[in-house]
């Protein structure tokens, strides 16, 4: 079957960093998106890995390594605007969004 | 704005009565999807149509049915609610269902089966 895990939540502080994790297991690979979703409101597409390495946005980045199955988001400079879920999700062989549970990012003061 | 417009932000149905939930879109994406999204749980597709004319199941297709008439609206109907189908339910849409676009999604609606 499909699968995609990534933690369901972690806490980070203001100003710091951290790295959200997702692995993956799907039918075919047409890359790996990263979305922003903020309490009741609709997912935000941040960004899109397809070849292996690292994309940067700003103070967002994420790496992709497709012989591991693995991703991760890293979020700098962390503010408390950025308290969100963040869902991982892979476009498979059929070119459907296989979409992770999410992972609830709490940022203290 | 473009964008996807859904309609409404939030129903409360009794069980057993149907309802349309209605989207829009106004960019010409060729792909558009609907899916419901439950605590704990990822997205879950319920419909997709690559194109006008054309409509797929997705994960959870059964009690909701599709339309795609044209490129711009794609109504969900629910024939007959039952307390399961209590969730938010999204709307997206993407240039053409591949390729580095990303999916647009639409506000949601809040629907509530009793």
């Amino acid at each position: 079957g499909q699968n995609i895990d990534q933690p369901t939540e972690m806490t980070a502080t203001e100003g710091a960093i951290v790295q959200i994790n997702c692995t993956y297991q799907t039918s075919g690979f047409n890359g790996l998106f990263w979305y922003q979703q903020h309490a009741g409101e609709a997912p935000t597409f941040l960004s899109y890995n397809v070849l292996d390495g690292l994309e940067e946005k700003g103070r967002f980045s994420s790496f992709l390594s497709r012989s591991k199955g693995y991703s991760y988001l890293l979020l700098k400079e962390l503010q408390m605007k950025d308290s969100a879920s963040y869902l991982c999700a892979v476009m498979d062989s059929n070119y459907q969004l296989i979409w992770g549970a999410g992972t609830k990012l709490i940022i203290k003061p | 704005t473009a964008g996807i417009t859904q309609a409404p932000t939030s129903q409360i149905l009794a069980a057993g009565r149907s309802m349309t939930l209605r989207c829009t879109q106004d960019m010409r994406h060729n792909a558009m999807y609907w899916y419901r999204q439950d605590l704990g749980l990822g997205l879950r597709l319920i419909h997709y149509s690559n194109t006008a004319g054309t409509t797929g199941k997705g994960e959870v297709p059964d009690g909701y049915s599709v339309s795609r008439a044209n490129t711009d609206d794609f109504p969900l109907t629910l024939a007959s609610a039952v307390p399961s189908q209590t969730s938010v339910y999204f709307c997206a849409s993407s240039f053409n269902g591949e390729g580095d676009y990303g999916y647009t999604f639409g506000s949601g609606t809040r629907l509530t089966v009793v």
